[in-house]
């Protein structure tokens, strides 16, 4: 079973639209971690975010949110008034205990 | 910001030759991973390091992978005999901690093309 699911395989979207990657993930622990991780064409990770399984509140940075559902295991990510910059392979991840999971990634692109 | 460097950024190799990917991970980490992205499809956890010696290892990572710190800063990946199937992005990661809430910073990457 899949620890991590990104069931959308690729999104396209138009410049300014507002666009959100769904997150599910799987796991008996209580403490665990979630993450996501961008990679550009250039094909680096870059880290995102973090959130810890005890801390629902969403967040905001920018143009970026993220929405924790624990009720649905759900840690979605969306993109308001997208660029052309934010084309990109998103990954979703897992950490529990010492094991980190990837996604299968949601493949972003952002027509001008 | 500090980061996490590789080399080479591209390596071509025929099939059967020995491979060796180069890290330098951030200079205060303690916890040293590599990862392996196959074209197309998610990262995957191949090894973790620790205290000089390998701290948990993926089914991935059979006998012909081998990794080593040799002088306290660079972190290698060796692949002794590498197969067309080894073709991938490989990806070195450095964390300051070993808990789960660990954040990975990731390198560039180094991809190896086996011919």
């Amino acid at each position: 079973a899949q620890k991590v699911t990104q069931a959308q395989t690729e999104i396209s979207v138009v410049e300014k639209e507002d666009v959100t990657l769904d997150c599910v993930y799987e796991t008996r622990d209580t403490t665990y971690y979630l993450f996501w991780y961008k990679q550009p064409p250039s094909g680096e990770l870059v880290f995102l975010i973090r959130r810890n399984s005890f801390d629902e509140q969403n967040e905001i940075s920018g143009r970026y949110s993220w929405n924790f559902q624990k009720s649905t295991s759900s840690f979605n990510f969306t993109i308001t008034a997208s660029q052309v910059v934010d084309s990109a392979v998103y990954f979703c991840a897992l950490s529990e205990g010492n094991q980190f999971y990837f996604g299968t990634g949601t493949s972003l692109t952002v027509i001008p | 910001e500090p980061e996490v460097t590789q080399t080479p950024s591209h390596q071509v190799t025929q099939m059967g030759q020995e491979v060796i990917l180069r890290c330098v991970p951030i200079s205060n980490h303690l916890y040293f991973y590599w990862y392996r992205q196959i074209l197309g499809q998610k990262v995957e956890f191949l090894v973790s390091f620790y205290n000089n010696e390998i701290s948990e290892k993926s089914e991935i990572f059979d006998d012909q992978f081998s990794v080593e710190r040799p002088d306290g800063s660079n972190f290698t990946l060796k692949i002794r005999s590498t197969k067309l199937e080894d073709s991938a992005m490989y990806f070195c990661a450095s964390s300051l901690q070993r808990s789960g809430a660990n954040v990975l910073t990731f390198g560039a990457g180094s991809r190896l093309t086996v011919l």
